[in-house]
């Protein structure tokens, strides 16, 4: 089945600084890749849809210039968090949708990444 | 009101109990149905997927649609300690890009 892996899975790091996130689809191409972030025992809230080869987009009310996304390739999207401040922190989780076959509108998850902003 | 409602709970049953989780949403358009399970700071794992209305099972799960009251459901039988988890519900539209998710039920099979 589809993979998609995602790192690194935890991160602390200084306010101010900025933090790279990476998810690659492992067997399977993904013109299109998801972020999530996650607060504790709350669900899902998609950021972003990355778009490879062109802009991300945004959903309301999350600023594009803080959560930097680029999706250079078809098996790879990074997430920036730049300069980060400890509301950042947060479970952020990316996915992508392998349309090959039956379950195309299936979405495949990486494992998260952790981020801590001290 | 939000397009898909599940009860956060959480939930608590016996080790070997029959687990009912429910979703119900509002938009008609819906037509591909997920559930998703989600073990503590890690990512959703694929559980369940159905198309329209109809049952499916695999295993101790059965996924169940019911398109014309907007409701579905997941079914564990025999549940087991390992199943504890938070179980979120998924949906999409047939030309649908995002998935809309449920808040998610954390379930708890104790001993």
């Amino acid at each position: 089945g589809a993979v998609v892996s995602q790192h690194p899975s935890w991160v602390i790091c200084k306010s101010g600084t900025s933090v790279k996130i990476e998810c690659r689809s492992l067997d399977f191409q993904a013109t299109t890749m998801f972020w999530y972030r996650q607060f504790p025992k709350q669900s899902l809230m998609l950021m972003a849809t990355s778009n490879e080869g062109s802009k991300a987009t945004y959903e309301q009310g999350v600023e594009k210039d803080k959560f930097l996304i680029n999706h250079a390739s078809l098996t790879l999207s990074t997430l920036t968090v730049t300069s980060a401040h400890p509301e950042d922190s947060s479970f952020y989780i990316c996915s992508a949708r392998d349309q090959r076959g039956a379950g195309a509108n299936v979405l495949t998850f990486g494992a998260g990444s952790r981020l801590t902003v001290l | 009101q939000k397009e898909v409602e599940q009860d956060p709970g959480p939930l608590s049953v016996p080790e070997g109990a029959i687990v009912s989780l429910n979703c119900t949403y509002s938009n008609s358009a819906f037509q591909y149905f997920m559930w998703y399970r989600q073990y503590s700071r890690k990512g959703p794992e694929l559980l369940m997927y159905t198309y329209s209305s109809g049952n499916k099972e695999d295993g101790r799960f059965t996924a169940q649609v019911d398109k014309s009251s907007k409701y579905i459901s997941l079914f564990i039988r025999d549940s087991q300690p390992s199943d504890s988890a938070t179980y979120l519900c998924a949906m999409i539209t047939g030309g649908g890009n995002k998935l809309t998710f449920g808040t998610g039920t954390q379930l708890k099979v104790e001993l």
